[in-house]
């Protein structure tokens, strides 16, 4: 069975300086691990997604995330924080063949001026 | 771009009512899935529909809850008598091909129905 762990409620960074999510995870099998945004009021977008090929994975907006099997990790970084980028996270995982896509609690993610 | 749409984006309702969310896919999309999210909660599966059935579902997708594909674009979700507890935002998804796959994997969501029982 699945399950996803992010481990920060909130982070709160000022902008211009780096941001880094964390989501740890668990999985019966190869698992296809993804980051969603949601920005308020709004659905859920997808970042960036990792399906077993590099495991350093670039999304957009300057978003990328590496997948560490050692770990069992699966961090959201960006370099430069920007005031859009204020939104909730979510890491999400889905085991390989698998129909059921499990969501994490979710990061919310303060950006100050 | 193809894109997921839901109607309506808002519905109040009484509860004990029937309520029906409504979901247009994205055209050559094969899998397709509702998600809700309580208010300042997690987003928590509710099921997944595959070739006219239901693939996999979780334990709050109770006997109150069915889906339909009733034709070849709409998927529906239906709660039969609402309860307060059932006010959430209502997201589907579809997906081309399963996780791990050659086509991705990833899931595209509409914008949300907002459901308010009161």
């Amino acid at each position: 069975a699945q399950s996803v762990t992010q481990l920060d409620s909130h982070v709160s960074v000022s902008e211009g300086t780096p941001v880094l999510l964390r989501c740890n995870y668990s999985s019966s099998y190869s698992p296809s691990l993804f980051w969603y945004v949601q920005h308020p009021n709004k659905g859920l977008q997808l970042l960036l997604k990792y399906t077993s090929a590099a495991t350093l994975v670039k999304g957009i907006n300057g978003f990328e995330a590496e997948f560490k099997k050692s770990e069992t990790s699966f961090h959201l970084t960006k370099p430069s924080a920007h005031m859009s980028d204020a939104a909730e996270y979510f890491c999400v995982v889905s085991d390989a063949g698998g129909f059921k896509t499990i969501f994490g609690a979710g990061t919310r993610l303060f950006v100050k001026a | 771009e193809p894109e997921v749409t839901q109607t309506p984006s808002h519905q109040v309702t009484q509860m004990g009512q029937e309520v029906i969310l409504r979901c247009v896919p994205i055209s050559n999309h094969l899998y397709f899935y509702w998600y809700r999210q309580i208010l300042g909660q997690k987003v928590e599966f509710l099921v997944s529909f595959y070739n006219n059935e239901i693939s996999e579902k979780s334990e709050i997708f109770d006997d109150q809850f069915s889906v339909e594909r009733p034709d070849g674009s709409n998927f529906t979700l239906k709660i039969r008598s609402t309860k307060l507890e059932d006010s959430a935002m209502y997201f589907c998804a579809s997906r081309v091909g399963l996780a791990g796959g050659p086509l991705g994997g990833e899931l595209f969501f509409g914008e949300g129905s907002r459901l308010t029982v009161l």
